[in-house]
């Protein structure tokens, strides 16, 4: 069994801070990580898939980075809003083509005026 | 593009009855479906890949014979909760994939709530 570990479990930001959550995964064997953002009564949105140690990537105000070798991967809220607010997922595919995501615990997060 | 359509989006039934749950890829057809479990204050768990056409393959624990799966098209894939008791109560959510590998994201429906009184 893959453990995917998140932290912190819960983050409370003031608009404007900017902040940052970890995911950490077994080094052996990886393949992919894969973050996800979900906000309450949504569906889960995929932000990033990320495959190469050192893998950076960015979407508007949110970044990740990939640490395969320690096993961990950061992602980054530049700016927080309150639309931020949300749970942030990472997951894992476990071995084989069937690609079974393990998930993490999430982060969640609330940004406040 | 990508959007996964879920229904119903809550159900409460009496124990005893059975609950069909849909999971629909609006605008592409997925390869391969998958149905998650959200246990309180936990993560999601897998309980099935569904691919179509075929059997589904269940996660150690999971009844195959209470939660039955049927993947008919590249389109639809069903969960049905047979003779849900109340410890079924759950948060059910589905995904699809577009294609194979493991750097392909999936794309989730919204959920499912079912509460069994």
């Amino acid at each position: 069994i893959l453990n995917v570990e998140q932290s912190p479990q819960s983050l409370h930001v003031q608009e404007g801070d900017s902040t940052n959550f970890t995911c950490s995964f077994p080094s052996s064997n990886f393949y992919a990580l894969h973050w996800y953002r979900w906000e309450t009564a949504k569906s889960p949105e995929a932000l990033f898939v990320m495959t190469l140690n050192g893998d950076e990537k960015k979407k508007g105000r949110i970044s990740a980075t990939l640490n395969t070798k320690e096993g961990y991967s950061y992602l980054y809220i530049k700016g927080s809003q309150p639309e931020d607010s949300a749970t942030y997922l990472c997951a894992l595919p476990g071995a084989g083509t069937a690609s079974k995501l393990t998930f993490g615990t999430g982060t969640r997060l609330q940004v406040t005026l | 593009g990508a959007v996964v359509s879920q229904h119903p989006s809550r159900v409460i039934c009496k124990s005893g009855t059975s609950v069909k749950i849909e999971c629909r890829s609006l605008d592409f057809q997925a390869t391969t479906m998958f149905w998650y479990r959200q246990f309180p204050k936990k993560s999601l768990m897998l309980m099935a890949t569904s691919n179509e056409g075929s059997k589904a393959t269940y996660e150690q624990g999971v009844e195959k014979d209470k939660f039955l799966i049927n993947h008919a098209s590249l389109t639809l894939s069903t969960l049905t909760v047979t003779s849900a008791h109340p410890e079924d109560s759950s948060f059910y959510i589905c995904s699809a994939r577009r294609g194979g590998g493991r750097s392909y994201e999936q794309y989730f429906g919204p959920g499912t709530r079912l509460t069994v009184t």
